[in-house]
């Protein structure tokens, strides 16, 4: 069955501190690739998004992911993390030719100011 | 950027009736749109697909009957809950895909049976 792994559930870092969450995926096709985040209390926001191209992305406030296809990977990263930072971030993959987004379970970040 | 509004934002119903959740594309045309289930501390969980104009497409395991969607326009879905049991307390939460084949997501629903 088709999943999404976000293997880290909580993380905590102090500002400044360089960020990556994790992101795996199984399904062999071609896929569409996001990572939403979930500030308290807000609905899910995009941040960015891969559909084809440069795997290196680029989103809001900062956020990058790089697709790897070899690893199946699509690894958020943020080099200096804020405390506005702090918020649920999930990843989603979109099996091209399908409207489904399966989502991971979600990873809850916490940045001390 | 996109937005989409859901109606109400949160509910509290006696077990039994029925409730009706609006989900709204306001700046662009949807001829999809997802209607999810979030469990506390857990991921969403995709519950049907609404596509305008044509019966909704239910995933494996969510009753049809008991969860009604309907999905009139290009801009708005909705969601009913029949005959709500405190079992369906949750958090609704739906998402309009746009020509790009991007979701957006709504801001939810708080759902409480009593």
């Amino acid at each position: 069955a088709q999943s999404v792994s976000q293997h880290n559930h909580h993380v905590i870092l102090s500002e400044a501190a360089s960020l990556e969450l994790g992101c795996n995926y199984s399904y062999g096709g071609t896929v569409n690739l996001f990572w939403y985040v979930q500030y308290p209390g807000q609905h899910l926001q995009l941040l960015l998004k891969y559909f084809s191209g440069d795997p290196l992305v680029k989103g809001i406030k900062g956020f990058e992911a790089e697709f790897i296809k070899s690893k199946f990977s699509f690894n958020l990263r943020k080099p200096s993390v804020q405390w506005s930072d702090t918020a649920e971030y999930f990843c989603a993959v979109n099996p091209s030719g399908t409207y489904k987004y399966i989502f991971g379970t979600g990873t809850r970040l916490k940045v001390l100011a | 950027g996109a937005v989409v509004s859901q109606h109400p934002s949160r509910v509290i119903c006696k077990s039994g009736t029925s409730v009706k959740i609006e989900c709204r594309s306001l700046d662009f045309q949807a001829t999809t749109m997802f209607w999810y289930r979030q469990f506390p501390k857990q991921s969403l969980m995709l519950m049907a697909t609404s596509n305008e104009g044509s019966k909704a497409t239910y995933e494996q395991g969510v009753e049809k009957d008991k969860f009604l969607i309907n999905h009139a326009s290009l801009t708005l879905s909705t969601l009913t809950v029949t005959s709500a049991h405190p079992e369906d307390s949750s958090f609704y939460i739906c998402s309009a895909r746009d020509l790009q084949e991007t979701q957006y997501f709504g801001p939810g629903t708080r759902l409480l049976v009593l």
